[in-house]
């Protein structure tokens, strides 16, 4: 059965740094997703992206994030200068359609700001 | 704005009991619902997905959804110690670019 894949599955940086988290969304899938949970609150919406572009973001994502599908099968979720806040689950998500179809979703990355 | 709350449990039940568990929304746009199971450290993984009112059963899970009251439920019967998991339920509006969580009910099925 395809899956949502992420790597890596945690990540450490100190504050300040760039990191990169990568997502390779399931294959005929044309929309997806970023969301982040931070440890004990709710799953939250951060990002949608879809025929190259966003099709919708929330308030979370600010000039700090930025979203690319750099070639056919991967997409990445990129934070400029990390802050300990940031420390957060990401899960990458995709979906055949829009949100209004199935959404599934990767395992995660853990990110630890130090 | 919160608009889907869910209790957050723990609820802890015994093997084969029923279990309900709700969430209630505000936001009258929402015509998609979902319950996902969330195992510790894990993705959330999709276990029913309805749209608008009614109910849909798959197996030992029923979701229910009442527009009227905006409150949505899922039922899981014969429950397992598997099914040990956080329960988030989600929600969409028809222009479906995001799904708007609950917080998650934790709940534990004892052997």
């Amino acid at each position: 059965e395809p899956e949502v894949t992420q790597t890596p599955s945690h990540q450490v940086t100190q504050m300040g740094q760039e990191v990169i988290l990568r997502c390779v969304p399931i294959s005929n899938h044309l929309y997806f997703y970023w969301y982040r949970q931070i440890l004990g609150q709710k799953v939250e919406f951060l990002v949608s992206f879809y025929n190259n572009e966003i099709s919708e973001k929330s308030e979370i994502f600010d000039d700090q994030f930025s979203v690319e599908r750099p070639d056919g099968s991967n997409f990445t979720l990129k934070i400029r200068s990390t802050k300990l806040e940031d420390s957060a689950m990401y899960f990458c998500a995709s979906s055949r359609v829009d949100s209004t179809d199935t959404q599934y979703f990767g395992p995660g990355t853990r990110l630890t700001v130090l | 704005q919160k608009e889907v709350e869910q209790d957050p449990g723990p609820l802890s039940v015994p093997e084969g009991a029923i279990v309900s568990l709700n969430c209630t929304y505000s936001n009258s746009a929402f015509q998609y619902f979902m319950w996902y199971r969330q195992y510790s450290r894990k993705g959330p993984e999709l276990l029913m997905y309805t749209y608008s009112s009614g109910n849909k059963e798959d197996g030992r899970f029923t979701a229910q959804v009442d527009k009227s009251s905006k409150y949505i439920s899922l039922f899981i019967r014969d429950s397992q110690p598997s099914d040990s998991a956080t329960y988030l339920c989600a929600s969409c509006n028809n222009a479906g670019n995001m799904l708007t969580f609950g917080g998650g009910t934790r709940l534990m099925v004892k052997p």
